[in-house]
């Protein structure tokens, strides 16, 4: 896990209220995928984006949810009007430092989002 | 659609212990797997990954071994101790030419003193 990071660890917020999640590649890397858990489940991928591009958002509720990645910063997953379901771990993964291949990712510490 | 299950949802050992986690995969185009171990609170931690063009591949106390013909993978983990306790995933990547993940439900180990 050690070089992406993601803040919040913990969020809580009322229903109606928006949530922003943030999250910072390992260093070098400009690829981050989003992935959402569920009490007892395992992860489910949301979406995926390089610099400033989406490049799949298959995984992503089709209201409400949004994500970018912009030329500075780090990468954000909004969450607005928020509801009791959102409430999960999302995690965020980058390809390790050194490798070329993107298909290798290593994991944040996540964020833990409690709808109230 | 694409889908990753697990065939035990938990599994006990006595520390010492070899343990032996299934993965089932049913997309045969998936081309690279990853084996995640999950501690409570925490994020996913690589453990160990293998391509399809392998049939093994070993690690410091892990094995993975893939089955293509019948979409099976496993992790072995040799001589289990009490910190390897955790929910361990498979996940596969299958058909994109980027890395996004199919996980499967997870297999909770326990290990005993």
């Amino acid at each position: 896990n050690a070089g992406v990071m993601q803040n919040p660890r913990h969020l809580v917020r009322r229903r109606g209220q928006e949530a922003r999640l943030r999250c910072s590649p390992m260093k070098g890397h400009s690829h981050v995928y989003w992935y959402r858990q569920l009490p007892e489940e395992g992860l489910k991928f949301m979406v995926y984006l390089q610099k400033e591009n989406i490049i799949d958002e298959s995984g992503m509720p089709k209201e409400r949810f949004s994500a970018e990645f912009p030329k500075e910063g780090p990468s954000i997953l909004r969450i607005q009007q928020v509801v009791r379901g959102d409430s999960a771990a999302y995690f965020c993964a980058s390809p390790p430092q050194g490798r070329e291949s993107t298909d290798t990712q290593y994991f944040g510490p996540g964020t833990r989002l409690t709808v109230l | 659609g694409e889908s990753v299950g697990l065939h035990l949802p938990t599994l006990s050992v006595q520390e010492g212990d070899n343990s032996i986690i299934n993965c089932a995969y049913s997309n045969s185009a998936s081309d690279y797997f990853i084996w995640y171990k999950q501690e409570s609170g925490k994020g996913p931690q690589f453990i160990i990954d293998i391509r399809s063009n392998m049939d093994k591949r070993q690690g410091q106390r892990v094995t993975v071994l893939l089955n293509k013909t019948v979409k099976h993978l496993s992790l072995q983990i040799a001589a289990t101790q009490p910190g390897d306790s955790a929910v361990y995933f498979c996940a596969e990547k299958g058909g994109t030419s980027y890395g996004k993940l199919t996980f499967g439900q997870g297999t909770i180990l326990t290990v005993h003193p």
